[in-house]
């Protein structure tokens, strides 16, 4: 399957401070990525999904201003949490599908904003 | 859009018994059905999938039965051991959606030894 890669996997920051996570492709050429949250204990709730050379689509009530999503090449992909606040808390991790309709996760990378 | 029920949301089953998890979804174009485990901290990892051309499949000690009509799925895990301890989510896509995984709530299995 393919192999992603998601950086950073933890990191802190202040309320009111913007975050950004890369998540790679690295043996696969993504025209899609998927991004997920989690919350403790909670099961993955899609965000958007993350399109090369074009607009992300936003699921119902995610903020497209405050979760931004460019998909740069082929192999990446990067949500940026703007003005962070202690609610955005949450592991957020990417997906890649491969043409079959599996999905290959990223490491995830899990946000504290104090 | 499509939704997924998973049951039960925690199962506590003792070393060597078998564990049953069960999912319905409602969008009946759904033809892609995963379970995933994922442990403490750890991304998801795929275990067994099933098409809707496929009523079961079978990989080892895991096994996943797919009832089309009634529109639901099922994990059986045998001979459990303490490593299946971990929280499984069911999920369901179709392609025509851009292949989106929607998933179920999660099971917490903890398998005692």
């Amino acid at each position: 399957g393919a192999v992603v890669s998601q950086h950073p996997s933890r990191v802190i920051c202040k309320s009111g401070t913007s975050v950004k996570i890369e998540c790679r492709s690295l043996d696969f050429q993504a025209t899609t990525m998927f991004w997920y949250r989690q919350f403790p204990k909670k099961s993955l709730m899609l965000m958007a999904t993350s399109n090369e050379g074009s607009k992300a689509t936003y699921e119902q009530g995610v903020e497209k201003d405050k979760f931004l999503i460019n998909h740069a090449s082929l192999t990446l992909s990067t949500l940026t949490v703007t003005s962070a606040h202690p609610e955005d808390s949450s592991f957020y991790i990417c997906s890649v599908p491969s043409g079959a309709g599996e999905l290959f996760f990223g490491e995830g990378s899990r946000l504290t904003v104090l | 859009g499509e939704n997924v029920e998973q049951h039960p949301s925690t199962l506590s089953v003792q070393e060597g018994d078998s564990a049953v998890i069960k999912c319905t979804y409602s969008d009946s174009a759904s033809n892609y059905f995963p379970w995933y485990k994922q442990e403490l901290g750890k991304r998801p990892q795929l275990i067994i999938d099933i098409r809707s051309n496929v009523g079961e499949k079978k990989d080892q000690r895991i096994a996943v039965t797919l009832n089309k009509t009634a529109k639901h799925f099922s994990l059986h895990i045998t001979e459990t051991q303490p490593e299946d301890s971990a929280v499984y989510f069911c999920a369901a896509s179709f392609k025509a959606a851009g292949n989106k995984l929607t998933f179920g709530g999660g099971t917490r299995v903890l398998v005692k030894p």
